[in-house]
């Protein structure tokens, strides 16, 4: 059973509507990224932090999209103006840092959908 | 720029027979970390096994283990003994070591294993 906690399963949003999504890494896990995988189960990385700091983000992320990771809360990924484009599951991972810390550990993804 | 390729959409297979899929990398890092995941049908998202590039030796891991062939830059997965729930989506994916690379990983796009009775 996965130990990085990610809510909600599923949400549905209408084209402008915020979308916003919640990710509690595996306890020790400093390092937390945020993919998108579409229907063709291409995996699009957004963004990743080391405890609060972003280490690195693609232009989408951040232009579109907001994401934290406060200490003592949930990271979070939000969507200001949700797009039709924008519907996929939503994967948050965890690791240890460093390069040689071996694999991430996933949730089971936030589903996200737009009318 | 990193990229890995899996060729074979999907593959179908009768229980308890050995299934092996393929996996392609580009990367001009010397030192690298190979994994494979796979993906159950409620979306879930489990490690299966590793290759560190500098070691030579295959990784096994259970019923997983892997065919490393570095000059042809290919890290196939085998299952043998095979069982109704392997049936998944099985993604090979690649973590550099360079600084611009940052340590997150890209993945193939999969390829999916049914196990038939």
């Amino acid at each position: 059973n996965s130990k990085v906690i990610q809510t909600p399963r599923y949400l549905v949003k209408g084209q402008g509507q915020k979308a916003k999504m919640r990710c509690i890494p595996e306890k020790g896990h400093p390092v937390v990224f945020w993919y998108q995988q579409n229907k063709n189960n291409e995996f699009k990385f957004l963004i990743n932090f080391q405890n609060q700091e972003v280490l690195q983000q693609i232009d989408m992320t951040e232009k579109r999209f907001s994401a934290e990771c406060p200490s003592n809360s949930p990271c979070s990924l939000e969507i200001q103006s949700s797009e039709a484009g924008d519907s996929a599951l939503y994967l948050c991972a965890s690791s240890l840092p460093g390069v040689d810390t071996g694999q991430l550990y996933f949730g089971e993804g936030s589903k996200l959908t737009v009318l | 720029a990193q990229k890995v390729t899996q060729t074979q959409t999907s593959i179908s297979v009768v229980e308890k027979t050995t299934v092996t899929m393929d996996c392609v990398y580009e990367t001009r890092d010397s030192s690298y970390f190979l994994f494979w995941y796979k993906q159950t049908a409620s979306g879930e998202i489990v490690f299966l096994i590793r290759q560190d590039s500098y070691k030579k030796e295959n990784a096994t891991v259970g019923h997983y283990s892997l065919n490393f062939q570095k000059p042809k830059s290919s890290i196939g997965l085998i299952i043998t003994a095979t069982q109704i729930e392997d049936s998944a989506v099985y993604f090979c994916a690649m973590r550099e070591t360079g600084n611009s690379a940052g340590n997150k990983l890209t993945f193939g796009i999969g390829t999916r294993v049914l196990v038939r009775p």
